[in-house]
């Protein structure tokens, strides 16, 4: 969905470095995502926002951050990467109104860690 | 706690012949239930949604779902597959209490000319 950006799409890094993936959204959503794919395993959450001042974890945030900077931007942190958080990255996004609110996602950022 | 399961990991057919991706789910209440396609090199893309209502619910790209309370099952058609049909397709639900979406592992389709 082009409304929903995301940077890098690929990044090939080293175990130990600090890396940050960002989200951009243009949908006016207040809740924000982060997601990782791995084959055969579905996506997992990591982190949710419900807006800028709301940061929760999810099912697996060890090893990662995040920083919501606006309603629009989101970023996930890796503060020190390691080889099996190589991944595919995901963000999404969805509006709180109505019923059976729908998830938009981003493109994807492949992650390798060597 | 709520989960999804897709039984088939692959699904082979041939273009102009029926698709059917399969989809159960566990969720306590009565779930909202979504199904996303991921094709190459690209995010997933929202396909259709159950909340309420009609147990057959229409979608993008001619797909459509039914929904079997009975079953706990959420099964993905289309009448008559294309080539282009050819991706991942995730299978998800939602306790509506909840704000979690989980997802199933995925079933890769591929369609054949």
């Amino acid at each position: 969905d082009a409304d929903v950006t995301q940077t890098p799409r690929n990044r090939i890094t080293k175990t130990g470095k600090r890396i940050m993936l960002e989200c951009s959204q243009t949908k006016g959503h207040d809740r924000m995502y982060w997601y990782r794919q791995d084959p055969g395993l579905g996506l997992q959450l990591i982190y949710y926002s419900f807006d800028v001042k709301d940061i929760n974890k999810g099912e697996i945030s060890d090893g990662y951050s995040v920083s919501r900077q606006a309603q629009a931007k989101f970023s996930l942190s890796l503060e020190s990467a390691i080889p099996n958080q190589t991944a595919l990255y995901f963000c999404a996004t969805s509006d709180a109104t109505g019923m059976g609110e729908t998830q938009y996602f981003g493109p994807g950022t492949r992650l390798l860690v060597l | 706690a709520q989960s999804v399961a897709q039984p088939e990991d692959q699904v082979n057919v041939a273009e102009g012949n029926p698709l059917t991706v399969k989809c159960t789910y566990s969720v306590s209440g009565n779930p909202y239930l979504f199904w996303y396609v991921q094709y190459p090199n690209r995010g997933l893309q929202f396909l259709l949604k159950y909340i309420t209502g009609d147990n057959l619910v229409k979608g993008s790209y001619g797909f459509e779902a039914e929904f079997n309370k009975s079953q706990t099952s959420f099964h993905l058609k289309k009448p008559s597959a294309l080539v282009s049909d050819s991706a991942l397709y995730f299978c998800a639900v939602r306790d509506p209490s909840d704000y979690k979406l989980s997802f199933g592992a995925g079933t890769t389709v591929t369609v054949r000319a």
